[in-house]
């Protein structure tokens, strides 16, 4: 099993609508959970961070974290084309040792746009 | 408040010279973490330095270094190029290593 493992892509959601982007991860202890975005040839932007459970709002973005259930979610309202982009899932992963600096990071969801 | 600066952006080397790679983190920000990007490996962690102190490693072989000087700049270090070393690298400042962090624009190294 992987640590960090998001929902296969492709996405694809018309324009407006609500992106749903999910994560799980596989140590029970981490604190910290991140979400980037990725055009491409560009390097990740963080878009929101995480650190308890719920949700936490941030204009169209809203992250949701279950740490119970180890999963992680992005949700994107009135999406839009320039929503485009890898999205990156991240973790500082405590198992195993010092997690100091480490992101691990999903494989990413290719989400597009439509209008 | 300026970003993370990576330097060089582009880099072509040959099999077998090494290269060092430059990274400015946020001012304020004392981790840096470095991470390498490939299409088929994702984003793997290559090391942090936390006060010039290397404080975590990920599974890269020793061909792979760094260093963190006084003022919070990093440099990262590849001996011995091989092709496979070709992809995206990247740095990643954070206040203290385990708070949010930021990256910088990457540099792209080109093995040939």
């Amino acid at each position: 099993q992987k640590e960090v493992e998001q929902n296969s892509g492709p996405l694809s959601v018309p324009e407006g609508a609500i992106a749903s982007l999910n994560c799980t991860y596989s140590d029970r202890v981490s604190q910290s959970f991140f979400w980037y975005r990725q055009y491409s040839g560009k390097s990740p932007e963080l878009i929101m961070s995480i650190y308890s459970n719920g949700d936490k709002e941030d204009g169209r973005f809203t992250a949701q974290l279950n740490k119970a259930s180890q999963y992680v979610s992005l949700l994107i309202r009135d999406s839009q084309p320039s929503d485009s982009a890898t999205y990156l899932c991240a973790v500082n992963i405590l198992a195993g040792g010092t997690s100091y600096g480490k992101l691990t990071f999903g494989q990413g969801t290719i989400l597009t746009v439509h209008p | 408040k300026a970003g993370v600066t990576q330097t060089p952006r582009y880099l072509i080397k040959t099999r077998g010279q090494q290269v060092t790679l430059s990274c400015s983190p946020i001012s304020g920000h004392r981790s840096v973490s470095w991470y390498q990007q490939t299409p088929g490996q994702g984003l793997q962690f290559l090391f942090e330095y936390f006060s010039e102190t290397q404080r975590n490693k990920g599974n890269f072989p020793g061909r792979f270094s760094g260093r963190q000087f006084s003022n919070s700049r990093s440099e990262m270090n590849v001996s011995t190029l091989e092709l496979g070393d070709s992809a995206l690298y990247l740095c990643a400042s954070s206040f203290r290593g385990d708070t949010e962090a930021f990256f910088g624009q990457g540099t792209r190294l080109t093995v040939v």
